[in-house]
Parts: structure tokens; C-alpha cells; sequence
């Protein structure tokens, strides 16, 4: 069974402080996926990552995908408050059209 | 990207009750999924709604509890059918075009019930 674990769970910094998503797997996936929800609204794509060690940013955000493709990392450099939000990890569940989620991060970031 | 009109976007109801919430997308799309969400927690999925044939129920939920009608590709309906408090969370609908791209999603519909 394809599992994501995604870490930490809650993470609550200061402005201006740098941080680390990291999202974990035993099995190779084809891809993976970032997203990003506020409250009241469903999640938004960030960004997809698809070959290993494949490096995106996305302004103050940077995803990495592992060599061998088990893992994702989201870091943010100098967090603002409008980074706040949960941010989800998913990837594809074999060969259809269904996703696996990551536990989710709680980001919290105090002005 | 598609999008999504979900609703309502929020209901409190009395258990017992029944509800249908909508979900209408501004394009075809192939796939609709319906998630429950605690908040500040993950998804996870109720049911992929298949348009022309009876939904995919995941682990854990069944038709009796949350039918779920997919008449055209456009649109799906969820119900959460004799609802209890246990059913307080918030239920989104998503949409994929193809295998192994991205979700996009409705805003959700919060639910409460008393």
C-alpha cells in the first residue's frame, strides 16, 4: 500500500524565518504534488514535480523531488504570513485518476 | 483550470436529516471525487462519482450513506443521508481531466450537525 508521511504536522515561526516541509514514501511514484489551502477554501495546486531530483521554485518556495522519487521537500525561505495555511502532499495512486494525501502541514506564520 | 461551484458552502442540520450538495464545473471533466475534511487535517476520499455508472466507494463508506449521482460530466451531487454529529466536517468535490494531473477543487461545504 502506497503511504505518504508528511512532516511536521504543525509548525508555528516567526516572519522572516525559514522552514521545511518534508514528505516521505517507501514506494516510487511518478509524480508528486503540492498544494496549499486557506481556510474555507478547498486546496490549490502549487506545483507538480515529476522527474528525480527535480528542483522548482515558485518565488520564496522551493520543491525538490528525490533522486529516486520516494520523497518531496517544500522550503520556504523568509516566511510572511500570507504563507500561512495547510500544505498537503499527494501523489498519484498507481495508474488512475485518484490521488494519496500527506497528513498535511499546519503552517503558522506570526507578524 | 476548471471551475468549481460547490454548494451549499455551509448548512447546520439536524441529525436525522438528510442533505445533497451540489457540485457544477464549468467544463467537462472525466473524473469528480468527493473528500471529507476535517479542519486542519487531510482528505480523505468518500468516493470517485463516474459519470454513466454507479460511483467507486473507498474503505469505510457506503452507497446507503452517501449516494452520490453523476448524471452529465459537468455536475455530480453528494448526499450525507440519517446524519450525525459524527458527520460534522467539510466535504469537498474535485475534478481531474486526466490520469495523474493535478485536482482542482470546489471551496467545500462545512457542515454541522446538532
Amino acid at each position: 500500500t502506497q503511504l505518504l508521511e508528511q512532516s511536521p504536522q504543525f509548525l508555528s515561526i516567526q516572519e522572516g524565518e525559514n522552514l521545511t516541509v518534508y514528505c516521505n514514501s517507501s514506494s516510487v511514484f511518478s509524480s508528486l504534488q503540492w498544494y496549499r489551502q486557506e481556510p474555507g477554501e478547498g486546496p490549490v495546486l502549487l506545483v507538480t514535480v515529476v522527474t528525480g531530483g527535480e528542483v522548482k521554485k515558485l518565488k520564496r518556495l522551493t520543491f525538490q523531488f528525490g533522486d529516486a522519487r520516494k520523497d518531496s521537500s517544500l522550503h520556504i525561505t523568509a516566511a510572511q504570513p500570507g504563507d500561512t495555511g495547510l500544505y498537503l502532499c499527494a501523489g498519484p495512486r498507481g495508474s488512475n485518476y485518484q490521488l494519496i494525501w500527506g497528513a498535511g502541514t499546519k503552517l503558522i506564520i506570526k507578524p | 483550470s476548471a471551475v468549481i461551484s460547490q454548494k451549499p458552502s455551509r448548512d447546520i442540520c439536524q441529525r436525522g436529516t438528510s442533505l445533497t450538495i451540489q457540485c457544477q464545473v464549468d467544463s467537462q471533466v472525466t473524473m469528480m471525487f468527493w473528500y471529507r475534511q476535517q479542519p486542519g487535517q487531510s482528505l480523505t476520499l468518500i468516493a470517485t462519482a463516474n459519470q454513466g455508472s454507479e460511483a467507486t466507494y473507498e474503505s469505510g463508506f457506503v452507497i446507503d450513506k452517501f449516494p452520490i449521482s453523476r448524471p452529465n460530466l459537468t455536475f455530480s451531487t453528494l448526499t450525507v443521508s440519517n446524519m450525525s454529529p459524527e458527520d460534522s466536517s467539510i466535504y469537498l468535490c474535485s475534478v481531474a481531466g486526466t490520469a495523474n494531473q493535478p485536482q482542482h477543487f470546489g471551496d467545500g461545504t462545512r457542515l454541522s450537525i446538532l
